[in-house]
Order: C-alpha cells, then structure tokens, then sequence
C-alpha cells in the first residue's frame, strides 16, 4: 500500500482567507482524489486529479472554489479559495491500489480545516 | 449517484458483545470495501468484497457481500475496546475508480 502524507495537518483560517493543502505519495499514481468529510459526516468526493490533465470535479465543487494542482505524478495540491464557515471539514487525499486491485483506495491522514 | 445506507448509525457496546454493521444499496456493485478510520486519521481499508455471497474473515471481522452485490454486512465477535471507531463502506460510483461512501456507523466499546 502506498505511504500518503499531508501537509498542514489542521488549521485554522479566517473567513475570506485561502488554504492550500498538500498530499505527498510516496510512489508515482496516475490517479489521485481529494475528499471532504464535514464534521460528523462520511466522505465527499471534490475531484479527481489527474497528471497532466485538468481536475474532474464532481456535482457541487467547482473550480474556482478548489482549484487542485498536479504537477507530478507524486504530488497534489488543493485549495480551498474565499473560505467560510461551511467550508470547515476534513480534507483528505487518496490513491489507488495496484492495478488488480484498482477499486481499492488508501488514503493520507488528513487536514482537518476550521474556519473562523 | 449510488447510494449507500449504513445502519445503525451510533453503537455503543461493552467489551465481548458481538454486534452486525449492515451496509444497503438499491444499486449493484463491482465491489465493495469496508473502511475503519479512528479519529485525527483517514480511513484504512479492512477489505473488499467482489463475488456475490462471498465472506471474508479478518480475525474476529467477519464480511459479507450480499448474493445481488446490493449490500453487505460487517459482524465483529467479542468486540474489543481497541475496535472502537468510524466504520465505512464504499463502494465504487459510476465514473469508475472514485468511491461512493456511506454515512459510517460509529463504534464505540467500552470496557
């Protein structure tokens, strides 16, 4: 399974303000997904990152409001732009498995976000 | 979007109890994982089921995909204080490799 860290692992921002976060893996993925989960909810997904290509968001996240890097095939970013309240939640990346087991997902620690 | 439904929501259970995680779809899955994330962590994957009617054993985890691959069940015996945690199931969404979660069932066993 692959090794996935983020960075910051929380914070706290002031509404108005932007937030990057970064997701290191330590092997190189074609795929990469970037979740939210608010506070006492299950997992959202935002987008799918993909290198060398522009991010697929999903139904209600948009590009302006989380624009999402992928500059290589082991890094992403995400930003959360013009936060507010709403926006404080738990981000988290995630990676595939091996191809065999491509259904499978393996998923960094997280950056747990509050907006003030 | 495929939903998945977990049920029961909150559990609250004391050491040695047995207990069963239902995990309920109106759709039909490739497969289906189950995840336990505790908290300040993501979710970890515990397994994945493929075939329809299949059972999986991890130590004192028992998993089962239902024989349409519409649902799946979770069965922990004698539960653990070292269980405690958010139990997840996934499964995938229509846009391929993406994961559709449910909303986790919230384990909590006391001593």
């Amino acid at each position: 399974s692959a090794v996935i860290s983020q960075k910051p692992s929380r914070d706290i921002c002031q509404r108005g303000t932007s937030l990057t976060i970064q997701c290191q893996v330590d092997s190189q993925v074609t795929m990469m997904f970037w979740y939210r989960q608010q506070p006492g909810q299950s997992l959202t997904l935002i987008a799918t990152a993909n290198q060398g290509s522009e991010a697929t968001y999903e139904s209600g996240f948009v590009i302006d409001k989380f624009p999402i890097s992928r500059p290589n095939l082991t890094f992403s970013t995400l930003t959360v732009s013009n936060m507010s309240p709403e926006d404080s939640s738990i981000y988290l990346c995630s990676v595939p498995g091996t191809k065999k087991t491509y259904n499978e997902q393996f998923f960094g620690p997280g950056t747990r976000l509050t907006v003030l | 979007t495929q939903l998945l439904e977990q049920s029961p929501q909150f559990l609250s259970i004391q050491e040695g109890e047995n207990l069963t995680v239902y995990c309920n779809s109106s759709s039909v899955f490739s497969s289906l994982q189950w995840y336990r994330q505790e908290p300040g962590e993501g979710p970890v994957l515990l397994v994945t089921v493929v075939t329809g009617g299949e059972v999986k054993k991890l130590k004192r985890l028992t998993f089962q995909f239902g024989d349409a691959r519409k649902d799946s069940s979770l069965h922990i015996t004698a539960a653990q204080p070292g269980d405690t945690g958010l139990y997840l199931c996934a499964g995938n969404s229509n846009s391929g490799y993406a994961l559709n979660f449910g909303k986790g069932t919230s384990l909590l066993v006391t001593p």
